[in-house]
C-alpha cells in the first residue's frame, strides 16, 4: 500500500514562528499536494507539486510556501505563523499516468493539526 | 473552475437505514468524480470513483454511487448504515490536470 507519512500529527507554535511541516511519500509517486481542511470549508489546495523543484499555487497559497528538494519529501512552510493558521493540514500524493490522468486516485496522510497561538 | 456542492453539512440516520449523501457538480469537461471517508483523527480514504463506463460504481464497505450527467449529480448511498460508518465524508471532482476540487462535507451520524 501507498503510504504518505506526515512527521507530526499535533503541533502548537507562537504567533510569528516559522513552522515546517514534513509530508514523505513512499511509492515514487510524481504529484503531491498540501491542502488545508476546516469545518464547513472542506478542503483546501495551499500548493502542488507535479516535479522535483517543480510547484504550482494552488487556491490558498497566501502565507505559504513549499519545498520539494527530493521526489518523495513535499515541506510546507509558514514563514511567519499566524492565529488565522490553526487548521489541519493534509498531505496527499498520486501517480501520474498521462492522459486522463485526473482518474488518479489521491491518497492522503493522516494529517497534521497545528494550533497558533 | 469545477465546484462541488454537498446538500447537508450533518446527516443523521438509524442504524439499518437507508444512507444517502448528495452531490452535485459543476464541471465544462467530463469530469472524474470520487468520494472519500474520514474517520476521526484520520486522514481521507478512498471510498470508490467513477472515471469512465458504467455511471454505477461500487466502493468499499457497501457503498456505492451513480453518476448522473442530466442532474450533475454523483449521490452516495449505502442500503443498510452500520454505526462503523460514523464519519465525515467528502465529493471530490477531477478534471484532466491533476486538480481535485472538494465539497465542504458532510458527516454522518448512525443511531442504535
Amino acid at each position: 500500500d501507498v503510504k504518505v507519512t506526515q512527521s507530526s500529527r499535533y503541533l502548537v507554535k507562537r504567533t510569528g514562528e516559522k513552522v515546517f511541516l514534513e509530508c514523505v511519500q513512499d511509492m515514487d509517486h510524481e504529484n503531491m499536494f498540501w491542502y488545508r481542511q476546516d469545518p464547513g470549508l472542506g478542503l483546501r489546495l495551499i500548493y502542488f507539486s507535479y516535479d522535483v523543484k517543480m510547484k504550482e499555487k494552488g487556491d490558498i497559497p497566501e502565507g505559504y510556501s513549499v519545498s520539494r528538494e527530493k521526489k518523495e519529501r513535499f515541506s510546507l512552510i509558514l514563514e511567519s505563523a499566524s492565529t488565522n493558521q490553526t487548521s489541519m493540514y493534509l498531505c496527499a500524493s498520486s501517480l501520474v499516468t498521462g492522459l486522463g490522468s485526473g482518474a488518479n486516485v489521491l491518497t492522503f496522510g493522516a494529517g497534521s493539526r497545528l494550533t497558533v497561538l | 473552475a469545477q465546484s462541488v456542492t454537498q446538500l447537508g453539512s450533518h446527516v443523521s440516520v438509524s442504524e439499518g437505514a437507508l444512507v444517502l449523501l448528495r452531490c452535485n457538480y459543476s464541471s465544462s469537461v467530463p469530469p472524474y468524480l470520487f468520494w472519500y471517508v474520514q474517520y476521526p483523527n484520520q486522514g481521507l480514504q478512498l471510498l470508490l470513483k467513477y472515471t469512465t463506463g458504467a455511471t454505477l460504481v461500487k466502493g468499499i464497505n457497501g457503498f456505492e454511487a451513480e453518476f448522473k450527467k442530466s442532474e450533475t449529480s454523483f449521490h452516495l448511498t449505502k442500503p443498510s448504515a452500520h454505526m462503523s460508518d460514523a464519519a465525515e465524508y467528502f465529493c471530490a471532482v477531477s478534471d484532466n490536470f491533476n486538480k481535485f476540487y472538494f465539497g465542504s462535507g458532510t458527516k454522518l451520524n448512525v443511531k442504535p
